[in-house]
């Protein structure tokens, strides 16, 4: 597929067990962000990866919240302990190279999540 | 802190009147905005920035920064038109985010 690729697509979990997302960016894609789409409102910044190095992690709501891509290719957003207000649709987007400029941002379908 | 709002949750307009959604932001320096569109049961999707200055699918937005407005403008509604749109911006230079507004769904009736 030429797009960016999430699994699952839909995940329930009880409150305090860990999950972990994935997010499979397009081919070549040098910029990968992580965002959380509560209810009723536009996406929110989580954290930025240029190749494996996380440069931005200031949107992640707690220290349960934890994302990696050590290879500079897929990624993986963990929440650990989850809690009811964990529940939303965690977006992933990557673009070609968004260091020096902003490139356009290429979304998945999301994962969304359900705490009970 | 940059800030992006859309005042209306839902706009209702019928085929072929004019549609202008509402995106005002702030921000002290100098933004790039954007509009992503997302269809029903698709994902969201880049519909136009303000840098490239073209219109989309009969869409165009200004940026006003007198107003601090980037409206979305289309002269007739088609039904197809139908969709969640948010307005966002990021800061100039690159290795930025992106910060949304709550977005407009707008439904376009017969």
């Amino acid at each position: 597929g030429a797009g960016v690729s999430q699994s699952p697509r839909y995940k329930v979990a009880k409150r305090g067990q860990d999950v972990a997302l994935r997010c499979d960016p397009i081919s070549g894609h040098v910029s990968l962000f992580w965002y959380q789409q509560a209810l009723g409102q536009g996406p929110e910044f989580l954290t930025y990866f240029q190749n494996e190095a996380q440069l931005d992690k200031s949107g992640l709501p707690s220290d349960r919240f934890f994302a990696e891509r050590p290879e500079g290719s897929v990624s993986t957003l963990k929440i650990q302990r989850t809690q009811q207000e964990d529940s939303a649709v965690y977006l992933c987007a990557s673009s070609l190279d968004n260091w020096r400029s902003n490139q356009p941002q290429h979304f998945g379908d999301g994962t969304r999540l359900s705490i009970l | 802190a940059q800030r992006v709002t859309q005042p209306e949750k839902l706009l209702s307009v019928f085929k072929g009147a004019p549609v202008e959604l509402k995106c005002n932001y702030s921000y002290s320096g100098s933004p790039e905005l954007f509009w992503y569109v997302q269809y029903s049961r698709q994902r969201l999707q880049l519909l136009l920035r303000h840098i490239s200055r073209e219109s989309i699918k009969g869409f165009t937005a200004d940026l006003n920064k007198g107003e601090t407005s980037f409206h979305l403008k289309k002269p007739f509604a088609q039904e197809e038109d139908s969709a969640m749109y948010y307005c966002a911006l990021t800061l100039t230079g690159g290795g930025n985010k992106l910060t949304f507004g709550t977005g407009t769904q707008l439904k376009v009736e017969l």
